[in-house]
């Protein structure tokens, strides 16, 4: 059964870093593209990041580009996001998912809250 | 960045209605075209890729077709599992992966 769980959100200050990591299992991780998308608060949907099985191609959304960062373990079977220079407008749920054919599978999502 | 516009935004039905909805993208996106299911407190849920692809696992009252910039996601007869946010999804000029804005599927 595929899973995938993430961790690491919390309340953070304006300008503050935090880094959301998320465990997958299930399935053969190095072989699958991850990506990681957020929801505000009673809003919808917003891709924010995607990172190769390899490694080697990253994507970040505008929104995000220059303070975040996606990387990943395939031998820890896990996919991480740095975020630094936090803002109030990136107060969201965070879900990573894998990329197949559509978004197949989504973690069950990390609520981060960016406050002072 | 392509745009995905979905109507309506929200429908009142009852169950055993036959709902449509709508997905339109602001360029041809070909059949690059995923639908996802959202419950309030859960994360989206997979139900149809490239455009009529029933995931593994989804019942058939679901249903997907289009091409191009139109596309429509229906449900045959609703169940009193089915209210909830639904959501397109273009993968046809990445990046971004963009979503429509949902439509919200309530009880009549």
């Amino acid at each position: 059964e595929v899973q995938l769980v993430e961790s690491g959100g919390g309340l953070v200050q304006p300008g503050g870093s935090l880094r959301l990591s998320c465990a997958a299992s299930g399935f053969t991780f190095s072989r699958y593209a991850m990506m990681w998308i957020r929801q505000a608060p009673g809003k919808g949907l917003e891709w924010i990041s995607y990172i190769s099985g390899s490694s080697s191609t990253t994507y970040y959304g505008d929104s995000v580009k220059g303070r975040f960062t996606v990387s990943r373990d395939n031998a820890k079977n896990s996919v991480f996001l740095q975020m630094n220079n936090l803002r109030g407008e990136d107060t969201a749920i965070y879900y990573c998912a894998r990329d197949d054919y559509g978004t197949d599978f989504w973690g069950q999502g990390t609520l981060v809250a960016v406050s002072s | 960045d392509i745009q995905m516009t979905q109507s309506p935004s929200s429908l009142s039905a009852s169950v055993g209605d036959r709902v449509t909805i709508t997905c339109r993208a602001s360029q041809n996106i070909a059949t690059f075209l995923s639908w996802y299911q959202q419950k309030p407190g859960k994360a989206p849920k997979l139900l149809i890729h490239a455009t009529s692809g029933l995931q593994s696992g989804v019942p058939s009252r679901f249903s997907g077709s289009g091409s191009g910039t139109d596309f429509t996601l229906t449900i045959s007869s609703l169940q009193p599992e089915d209210f909830a946010t639904y959501y397109c999804q273009q993968s046809y000029n990445t990046p971004p992966w963009t979503f429509g804005q949902g439509t919200k599927v309530e009880i009549k």
